[in-house]
């Protein structure tokens, strides 16, 4: 079967630095996501890594390492604004999204 | 990014009444656009892929005469909820495929059945 697996909850300092990790097992693999979503708010884009290695946008960062299946978000700088839930999210090999359960960030002053 | 919106994006209705949602994607043609539900604390749940001018395709479990989803023009997709119960109630959220790895979501419809 298909499965997406990510840490449930996760606690960091307001400036530090954290990284949330996702496994997955797919039938293919056409690129995997990263959303963040607010409470009460759709999920908004972070990014995409279809090819191995390390992807890095303004304070986060997506690495991806298809022979694992492993994909780490790191977040630098951290602000209170970073609170919410990191969505990870394989496509497959029918160009579906194959959703993890989400970690939930708690960011503390 | 493209633009997707959702309509309405609150709504309460009683029980046994029937509730449409409307996504629209506003700046691009979307072939297939996907209907998602989420409850509380939970992740997103894939009900089912809307293909322009085709039958959508449900997921295992989400009952397709319950959900009537009608994908009448490139740019809309509607999802009807069809003799609504409490256990309805949840965040509807809809997305649209503009690429065949981008998609892009409306920001929600928050259902309460009372």
């Amino acid at each position: 079967g298909q499965n997406i697996d990510q840490p449930t909850e996760m606690t960091a300092t307001e400036g530090a630095i954290v990284q949330i990790n996702c496994t997955y097992q797919t039938s293919g693999f056409n690129g995997l996501f990263w959303y963040q979503q607010h409470a009460g708010e759709a999920p908004t884009f972070l990014s995409y890594n279809v090819l191995d290695g390390l992807e890095e946008k303004g304070r986060f960062s997506s690495f991806l390492s298809r022979s694992k299946g492993y994909s780490y978000l790191l977040l630098k700088e951290l602000q209170m604004k970073d609170s919410a839930s990191y969505l990870c999210a394989v496509m497959d090999s029918n160009y579906q999204l194959i959703w993890g359960a989400g970690t939930k960030l708690i960011i503390k002053p | 990014g493209a633009v997707v919106s959702q309509h309405p994006s609150r709504v309460i209705c009683k029980s046994g009444t029937s509730v449409k949602i409307e996504c629209r994607s506003l700046d691009f043609q979307a072939t297939t656009m996907f209907w998602y539900r989420q409850f509380p604390k939970q992740s997103l749940m894939l009900m089912a892929t809307s293909n322009e001018g085709s039958k959508a395709t449900y997921e295992q479990g989400v009952e397709k005469d319950k959900f009537l989803i009608n994908h009448a023009s490139l740019t809309l997709s509607t999802l009807t909820v069809t003799s609504a119960h409490p256990e309805d109630s949840s965040f509807y959220i809809c997305s649209a495929r503009a690429t065949e790895t981008e998609q892009f979501f409306g920001p929600g419809t928050r259902l309460t059945v009372l």
